[in-house]
């Protein structure tokens, strides 16, 4: 089967750091996607990481370590507009068919104190 | 400008009254899919279609078809709504069904069942 995990929710102070992780576990791993969707909006795309280590976005960074089946999403000097849902996603490759499909994290709720 | 666009936005329907939301995209995309949001629950995959005439169910695909005959539409068929089927509807599209390919969301169609 498949199955990601991430916290419900996080809060964090304007300008301070905050990590969302993400765990994984799916066949035929392609990489880890993180999505941001604002209260009323559609999710976004943020990032991509298909090799292990970290890739930087100007003020976010995402990590992946395929060993541990595990990500994060690193936003730094938070800002009021950053509150908003994250989600992790990864590919799932049906074992006995060729069928791939993309599978969302719950997601995790960021609120952002001033 | 690449989107997709789903139709209706917001719509209020009655108990057992079929109706199609429709879903098209213009970038040339292998990979649609519906997804269902739900407070709490996150993104829930209905179905998804790998490319024209190849459609699969996803996590939660009772009451609900969808077909692909044609690349660029997939629309998704409630037969015979319930309540239980009020929530907040994504259509969502990439090149493949791999994370290194950016998904693309549509604006999202908020359905009520009465």
């Amino acid at each position: 089967g498949q199955s990601l995990e991430q916290p419900s929710e996080v809060t964090a102070v304007e300008g301070a750091i905050v990590q969302i992780n993400c765990t994984y576990q799916t066949s035929g791993f392609y990489g880890l996607s993180w999505y941001q969707q604002h209260d009323g909006g559609a999710p976004t795309f943020l990032s991509y990481n298909a090799l292990d280590g970290l890739e930087e976005t100007g003020r976010f960074s995402s990590f992946l370590s395929r060993s541990d089946s595990y990500g994060y999403l690193l936003l730094q000097e938070l800002q009021m507009k950053d509150s908003a849902s994250y989600f992790c996603a990864v590919t799932h490759r049906e074992v006995y068919s060729s069928a791939s499909k993309i599978i969302f994290g719950s997601g995790t709720r960021l609120s952002i104190r001033p | 400008e690449a989107q997709v666009t789903q139709n209706p936005r917001y719509l209020i329907t009655v108990t057992g009254k079929k109706l199609t939301v429709t879903c098209s995209q213009n970038m040339n995309h292998e990979y649609m899919s519906w997804y269902r949001q739900d407070p709490g629950l996150g993104l829930r995959q209905i179905y998804y279609s790998m490319n024209v005439e190849v459609t699969d169910k996803g996590d939660v695909p009772e009451g609900y078809k969808v077909s692909r005959k044609e690349k660029r539409n997939f629309p998704l068929i409630l037969e015979s709504p319930s309540p239980n089927q009020t929530s907040l509807y994504f259509c969502a599209s990439s090149l493949e069904a791999r994370p290194g390919n950016t998904i693309y969301f549509g604006e999202g169609s908020w359905l009520t069942v009465v």
